[in-house]
């Protein structure tokens, strides 16, 4: 079974620019996640889909950070325009359902912010 | 609100010394607990989780952990720690309901020596 994929790996960034980044899930899996992890703390979610709805992303930045699941499989995270305090590693996870159920994480992508 | 407190940032052994990491929590409702590990570069693979039923609970490469609801923790254990076993570990909590979401601890990193 494939897991959680995830793309760039690596991101090096000027502050004020744009980034995206890509999430892939498990096959089949209905709830996906993304996380913030600043380095030297733990992953911090910033957004929760069920199938193509948002359940929660009452941390998300909305002023500088957006994310869709439109087909309800792969997810993108965008940040415009970025800042120092954006440099951690973004974590996408998935999940069968939301809740009680093992997420599974990708290898993440480190973004830093120069 | 439910929140996650692990105790040391940093916490080191000799191989073959007994593991423990210690984490306490807090929800307002009965908790589903976990324990993440995070290799270098890696995402985060799940060690064990505690739902329901028995209160200690087995998880993989040797790793135990036991709730103890008038504590209010959620402490890992390993009898023996092996060189490998290296890495940060993650308590995370969530809620007994709905679309509850992971609430991670800061982590404590695993130091092994020979």
């Amino acid at each position: 079974e494939a897991g959680v994929a995830q793309s760039p790996r690596y991101k090096i960034i000027e502050k004020r620019q744009s980034v995206a980044f890509w999430c892939n899930p498990i096959s089949g899996h209905a709830t996906l996640y993304w996380y913030q992890q600043i380095l030297g703390q733990g992953p911090k979610l910033l957004i929760q889909f069920q199938n193509n709805g948002v359940v929660d992303d009452s941390q998300l930045p909305k002023d500088r950070f957006s994310a869709e699941r439109l087909k309800g499989v792969d997810s993108t995270l965008k940040i415009q325009p970025a800042k120092l305090e954006d440099s951690a590693v973004y974590l996408c996870a998935s999940s069968l359902e939301a809740a009680n159920t093992e997420a599974f994480f990708g290898q993440g992508t480190r973004l830093t912010v120069v | 609100a439910q929140s996650v407190t692990q105790l040391g940032s940093h916490v080191s052994v000799s191989e073959g010394a007994l593991v423990l990491l210690r984490c306490n929590y807090s929800s307002s409702v009965p908790p589903y607990l976990f324990w993440y590990v995070q290799y270098p570069n890696q995402g985060l693979q799940l060690l064990l989780k505690y739902t329901t039923g028995a209160t200690l609970v087995k998880g993989i490469n040797g790793f135990e952990a036991e709730f103890k609801k008038s504590e209010t923790s959620f402490h890992l254990t390993k009898p023996s720690a092996h060189m490998s076993d290296a890495a940060e570990y993650f308590c995370a909590v969530s809620e007994n309901s709905g679309y509850s979401t992971l609430t991670f601890g800061k982590g404590t990193m695993l130091l092994v020596s020979p």
